[in-house]
């Protein structure tokens, strides 16, 4: 399954919104009707840590102005506030199919 | 506090092997499926190995078919990915991965293939 990211890049004002399209070359939709998809984010020099998993259900201690929507073959992962911690990159994934992906990641910067 | 540390990597010749281990402490590994993602140098991650919870179940990208080997050792609350014929388009940052209502990635261990 590919899994593409749009934009390649975006460059944010602090407080502004955000927000990364993830398109799915195969629905995503598991049995329970819910779509097994995830959203990443990388720092710089740090590992990825999960944000979103079943495309909209936040991980503990991540911020509220995360959200994640979607199902089947389109997701959007959005920022409503952009802060300077957000800097980095983010990654879709699909998580229905063998192999699991990921997206080719969106690089977030501060204007 | 939940660690998962990776050990293992270093620099191996073309056609080489190397076995990567990683510890976890914190939690019980064998609650969990676990897998590797690898990430060239500055590159995208890419999930290379998966395992359940009693190694009965293993899936792998296609590029490590027949190369590579994920196991676990539940008793040592480990996980091993065996790495064989290994090629420069191995190189990358190998991260143990953790997946369940939470989810963890080690700091991540370098391979790096060369002459």
């Amino acid at each position: 399954v590919v899994m593409t990211q749009s934009p390649p890049s975006l460059s944010v004002t602090l407080g502004q919104p955000a927000s990364i399209s993830c398109r799915s070359s195969q629905s995503l939709v598991l049995s329970d009707g819910i779509s097994d998809l995830a959203w990443f984010q990388q720092r710089p020099g740090q590992s990825p840590r999960r944000l979103i998993y079943k495309v909209s259900n936040r991980d503990s201690g991540v911020p509220d102005r995360f959200s994640g929507s979607g199902s089947g073959t389109d997701f959007t992962l959005k920022i409503t506030r952009v802060e300077a911690e957000d800097v980095g990159v983010y990654y879709c994934m699909q998580i229905r199919h063998w192999p699991h992906t990921f997206g080719q990641g969106t690089k977030l910067e501060i204007k | 506090e939940v660690q998962l540390v990776e050990s293992g990597g270093g620099l191996v010749q073309p056609g080489g092997s190397l076995r990567l281990s990683c510890a976890a402490s914190g939690l019980i590994l064998s609650n969990y499926w676990m897998s590797w993602v690898r990430q060239a140098p500055g590159k995208g991650l890419e999930w290379v190995a998966h395992i359940n919870q009693d190694g009965s179940e293993k899936y792998y990208v296609d590029s490590v078919k027949g190369r590579f080997t994920i196991s676990r050792d539940n008793d040592k609350n480990s996980l091993y990915l065996q790495m064989n014929s290994l090629g420069a388009g191995d190189t990358a940052v190998y991260y143990c991965v953790q997946w369940g209502n939470a989810n963890y990635w080690g700091q991540g261990t370098l391979i790096t293939v060369s002459s």
